[in-house]
């Protein structure tokens, strides 16, 4: 099963409105991580939010919040007041925190492209 | 600008060749992470360093080898390259072993003819 699911390749937005891109998340451990990071055509991977998972509160960063439902295992990135710099990809990554040595790389889902029309 | 420096930002090279892909951490990050990004494959986690030593291994080829060294810097080493090892190869950085926001770099472009 995949650990990170994104179900919307590609989503359009109208300028200075709101989007939401989905994520959904799978894990049997209880402490876990949750990221977004922009790709724009450029190539370079942008860390834009983190939350974590024994976070009580929604994370939020400028126009960018997380809506984190734990009990539905989902992580949503809303941005607020689109920009034509927004169109990019956009992944959603987990990093799980496990007992002992550990492993804490990111597992990345596929993305999503996000366009936003003028 | 994440503070993650990665050179070269492009490589083109032949199949068989070997090169090396070298990565600078944000000052004062201890972790360093290699990344692989393919087309098909996506992202994927290649190594984990932390201090100097290795922590984790994710799918990473044996003709792959990575090393950090005193001064934190990483550098990754790809041998007998194939095509199918073009890929966009990222750097990324933490201030802890298991803690913090991971900060990637540029990526270096590597294209095997």
């Amino acid at each position: 099963a995949q650990k990170i699911t994104q179900t919307q390749p590609g989503m359009f937005v109208q300028e200075k409105e709101a989007v939401t891109l989905d994520c959904t998340y799978d894990t049997s451990d209880p402490s876990y991580g949750l990221f977004w990071y922009k790709q724009p055509s450029s190539g370079e991977m942008i860390f834009l939010i983190y939350q974590g998972s024994y976070d009580q509160q929604n994370a939020t960063e400028g126009r960018y919040s997380l809506n984190f439902q734990k009990a539905r295992k989902s992580a949503n990135l809303v941005i607020s007041a689109s920009q034509l710099g927004d169109s990019a990809m956009y992944f959603c990554a987990m990093r799980e925190g496990h007992s002992g040595a550990g492993s804490y790389q990111l597992t990345f889902g596929k993305g999503t492209k996000l366009s936003v029309i003028p | 600008d994440s503070g993650v420096t990665q050179t070269p930002k492009h490589l083109i090279t032949a199949t068989g060749q070997r090169v090396t892909l070298r990565c600078s951490p944000r000052s004062g990050d201890l972790s360093v992470y290699w990344y692989q990004q393919s087309l098909d494959q996506g992202l994927q986690f290649l190594i984990q360093y932390y201090n100097g030593e290795e922590r984790a291994k994710g799918n990473i080829l044996e003709r792959f080898s990575a090393q950090q060294f005193p001064d934190l810097h990483s550098e990754l080493n790809l041998s007998s390259l194939e095509l199918g090892d073009s890929a966009l190869y990222f750097c990324a950085s933490s201030v802890g072993e298991f803690t913090g926001e991971l900060f990637f770099g540029e990526g270096s472009r590597l294209t095997v003819l």
